[in-house]
């Protein structure tokens, strides 16, 4: 299994709801990551995981709150989020944080109202 | 930072070989050259890595000179399909055991019929 799954595809939430998008991995890969990307633009790190532990946060708001459960699964957890935060929210994981070749999911696409 | 400069757009027909080229003056001797594909609404996808001189894979051929400042993806015979925004990145972003990817803003190919 070579995939990144990521749930849902799409999400539609007011600036008061709480959810989380979740993503998973079985390719026993040792990292994993959040990108944000906009339109048109390139993918922007915002976390890294290593070995289940916060090795990296790009000075992200708190209103994004990351956790790995376990070394397959990792979520992000959204609340009193912004209009500006619609985008596409990708995961990556890779055998290790030195690895140059991620494997990314299909992203969900968020949009805040 | 190591920062990659490559074209923003490019047009091809279908049959013809297509090279992009990234400029990345100040790539450090330790550094590799990768190389992402991202078609839209998807993740991006890993093509190819170099160090020096050629590689060459099922999808693509790497080409880096020796002074490592500049290199050029070649697609053969593109289809319609191979039309994607198409990534070159330099160093990590933190390097050593912390790296992680640094996504330039992208050459966008497109392929007509």
């Amino acid at each position: 299994d070579t995939e990144v799954t990521q749930t849902p595809k799409h999400l539609v939430m007011g600036m008061t709801n709480k959810k989380s998008l979740k993503c998973e991995q079985h390719m026993g890969h040792r990292a994993m990551y959040w990108y944000k990307q906009k339109a048109k633009k390139p993918p922007e790190l915002m976390f890294v995981y290593s070995y289940e532990k916060l090795s990296i946060n790009e000075s992200v708001p708190s209103r994004f709150s990351p956790e790995c459960p376990n070394s397959s699964l990792l979520n992000l957890h959204l609340h009193a989020l912004q209009p500006e935060d619609s985008a596409l929210y990708l995961c990556a994981s890779s055998q290790e944080t030195r690895a140059r070749e991620q494997f990314f999911g299909p992203g969900t696409r968020l949009t805040v109202l | 930072l190591a920062k990659t400069t490559q074209p923003i757009s490019m047009d091809s027909y279908e049959g013809q070989e297509v090279n992009i080229t990234c400029s990345h003056n100040n790539i450090a001797t330790n550094d590799y050259i990768t190389w992402y594909q991202q078609f839209p609404s998807q993740g991006p996808r890993f093509i190819i890595q170099g160090y020096k001189t050629k590689v060459t894979n099922e999808v693509a051929s790497l080409f880096i000179p020796a002074d490592r400042k500049s290199s050029t993806l070649s697609l053969p015979r593109v289809s319609l399909s191979d039309t994607a925004v198409y990534y070159c990145l330099g160093r990590l972003k933190y390097g050593g055991s912390q790296g992680n990817l640094i996504f330039g803003k992208g050459t966008k190919l497109s392929v007509k019929p």
